[in-house]
């Protein structure tokens, strides 16, 4: 099993629907962190939790929220999607500052 | 535009070519990171740079911090089709935040 899984991989949506991507880890890393990868862009930072009760905007949070259920659990909301959402989003995880980050498989989100 | 920018953006080798891809940052860099990412996959972690200077290698793959320049290279000696792929340099800002660059679509032609 993946240490680091997001759930759903693939997903369509509609404008204006709200969806939820998860993401979960079996490492025991207190880090987690949500991007979207879009053509030409690289990553960019949405969000990201250093434990249950830190959450952070990151570069791109507007249109986003987040919860941290649990040590192990991130997930990303989008409360009413529109189609420049439309993206491949990554989790991430890592212990701290100046260690290697372990990603997700990623999730395809398509806005139509 | 992105805190941490690549060049080139894309680039097409023939097999056995050397390239360099390059990472900079518009601010101080505490820790560098470089990952390879296959098309549409997850991302895979290279190796991390800490001090300036620093140079590290896996395989064909050399990267070196220039701290100075706030920047970072990645080479690759005499390419393979298996090393195709996005390469992405990450960096660690002073607010904890883990951001990444734009990104370099590479190609190897056999």
């Amino acid at each position: 099993d993946a240490d680091v899984t997001q759930t759903p991989r693939n997903r369509i949506t509609k404008t204006g629907k709200r969806i939820m991507l998860e993401c979960s880890q079996t490492k025991g890393h207190d880090r987690m962190y949500w991007y979207r990868q879009d053509p030409g862009l690289g990553l960019r930072l949405i969000y990201y939790s250093f434990d249950v009760k830190d959450i952070n905007k990151g570069e791109i949070s507007d249109g986003y929220s987040v919860s941290r259920q649990a040590q192990a659990k991130f997930s990303l909301s989008l409360e009413s999607a529109i189609p420049n959402q439309t993206a491949l989003y990554f989790c991430a995880t890592r212990t701290e500052m100046n260690t290697e980050a372990f990603f997700g498989q990623g999730t395809r989100l398509t806005v139509v | 535009s992105q805190e941490l920018e690549q060049s080139p953006q894309s680039l097409i080798v023939q097999e056995g070519k050397n390239l360099t891809i390059n990472c900079t940052s518009s601010k101080t860099l505490y820790g560098l990171y470089w990952y390879k990412q296959k098309y549409g996959e997850g991302l895979i972690f290279l190796m991390m740079l800490q001090k300036g200077g620093e140079e590290k290698s896996h395989e064909k793959i050399t990267a070196k911090l220039d701290e100075k320049k706030q920047q970072s290279s990645l080479h690759i000696t005499a390419s393979q089709p298996s090393h195709a792929g996005i390469y992405l340099c990450g960096a660690d800002r002073a607010t904890n935040k883990l951001i990444f660059g734009t990104g370099t679509l590479l190609a190897v032609q056999p």
